[in-house]
């Protein structure tokens, strides 16, 4: 079975640009998280999708947001980048709410640079 | 909410040579505890989970867990590392019944030959 998948793997953007970046959980599972990973702040949870609905949603300004389709792919987009959105970003796939079973596969991320 | 702490953010060892990692952390609920390893430029990976029953837990590379509920740790050991272990190693918590993981800062595990 594939792992999860994140496309671009790697990202240039300039100031107050905006990004995309895109997420397919492996096949059949249906919830999605995303988190920011920094070396100042570490592992930052941004959002989690079940069936195309945000369940839960991490501390972050609302230039961060996030949506899921049927498919259960994912995309999350940051508007107005700022330099400190330079990180890199995972998205994790698990077969059902976190809630109800803690399985999650985190896919290889995307790497944001913001100059 | 929960939280974790990983006490030492930098572990050097000499290859063979046993480790240990440690992990508390702070939670009203019970919950499931985790470590995952991450190598450069790459995503996180699943090491070992504790979800119920024994407390102790193993993973398939040789590393173990132990969840310990009155000193509130869960610290991974491994008898005799290798040169691949070298990598940066996540404990997370997550409570019974909410979708809020918390992970810790991380310890970066370095061992020399």
């Amino acid at each position: 079975k594939a792992g999860v998948t994140q496309t671009p793997r790697y990202l240039i953007k300039t100031r107050g640009q905006q990004v995309t970046l895109s997420c397919s959980p492996i096949s059949g599972h249906r919830s999605v998280s995303w988190y920011q990973q920094t070396p100042g702040q570490g592992l930052q949870f941004l959002f989690e999708y079940f069936s195309e609905t945000q369940r839960n949603k991490g501390n972050f300004p609302g230039r961060f947001s996030g949506r899921q389709f049927s498919n259960s792919r994912s995309e999350m987009n940051v508007s107005t980048l700022e330099l400190g959105d330079s990180a890199l970003y995972l998205c994790a796939s698990s077969p059902i709410p976190t809630e109800l079973g803690p399985e999650q596969y985190f896919g290889p991320g995307t790497r944001l640079t913001v100059t | 909410a929960q939280s974790v702490t990983q006490l030492d953010s930098q572990v050097p060892v000499f290859e063979e040579a046993p480790v240990e990692l440690r992990c508390n952390y702070s939670s009203s609920v019970s919950v499931y505890l985790f470590w995952y390893v991450q190598y450069p430029n790459q995503g996180l990976q699943l090491l070992l989970k504790y979800l119920s029953g024994s407390t102790l837990v193993e993973s398939i590379n040789g590393f173990e867990a132990e969840f310990n509920k009155s000193q509130t740790s869960f610290h991974l050991r491994k008898p005799s590392v290798h040169i691949s272990d070298t990598a940066e190693y996540f404990c997370a918590v997550l409570g019974y019944n909410n979708n809020d993981m918390r992970f810790g800062a991380g310890t970066r595990l370095t061992v020399k030959p």
